[in-house]
């Protein structure tokens, strides 16, 4: 079967660093995206690997190892608007179609 | 400024009835998905479709319809056939099918009673 997991909650204070991490199991990767999504509001893209190593944009980064099936979102200087869902997606062909599998994300709560 | 919108932001609807949720986009996307997404979960894919006139069924359609009568244009019915209707329900649109970002809508919030 195809599935992604991810931490349901994670807390953090103003200033720090939080890494939130994914591991999946699918059957045609192509590659990993993360989103962040503010309650009652739109997912936004913020990332994707299809390489193994970090990427990094601003204050976010992300990487991916493919042999180990797994990748994280970092985040740095944690702010108070961070506070939100963010969800891996695997980029995935299995079916002959492109598809995204989404996880069902990670709460990140950032206290002051 | 280029965006996928959807409408209404809420919808309230008696059990038995068919509603529609609209979905535009005017990236010159060619794919367009609807998405489910219930309280703790990820989201589900419920219909996608790679070009006009195409569709496809996702990991949970049924109980829904959707059509893709223009490229800008992906509406999607909820029937009296679905038996859990009341969720949030997103809209999203990629370059092609697949492509590395996707673009979200606002979401409609549909709850049945």
């Amino acid at each position: 079967g195809q599935s992604l997991e991810q931490p349901s909650e994670v807390t953090a204070v103003e200033g720090a660093i939080v890494q939130i991490n994914c591991t999946y199991q699918t059957s045609g990767f192509y590659g990993l995206s993360w989103y962040q999504q503010h309650d009652g509001g739109a997912p936004t893209f913020l990332s994707y690997n299809a390489l193994d190593g970090l990427e990094e944009t601003g204050r976010f980064s992300s990487f991916l190892s493919r042999s180990d099936s797994y990748g994280y979102l970092l985040l740095q200087e944690l702010q108070m608007k961070d506070s939100a869902s963010y969800f891996c997606a695997v980029r995935d062909r299995g079916s002959g179609t492109y598809k995204y599998i989404f996880g069902t994300g990670t709460r990140l709560k950032v206290l002051a | 400024d280029g965006g996928i919108t959807q409408s209404p932001k809420y919808l309230f609807r008696k059990e038995g009835q068919n509603v529609t949720l609209s979905c535009e986009q005017n990236l010159n996307h060619d794919a367009m998905y609807w998405y489910r997404q219930d309280p703790g979960q990820g989201l589900r894919l419920i219909y996608y479709s790679q070009i006009v006139n195409d569709f496809q069924k996702g990991d949970i359609a049924e109980g829904y319809s959707v059509s893709r009568e223009k490229k800008e244009s992906f509406p999607l019915t909820v029937t009296s056939a679905q038996k859990n209707p009341t969720a949030f329900y997103l809209c999203a649109s990629s370059a092609e099918m697949g492509g590395t970002e996707a673009f979200f809508g606002q979401g409609t919030r549909l709850t049945v009673v």
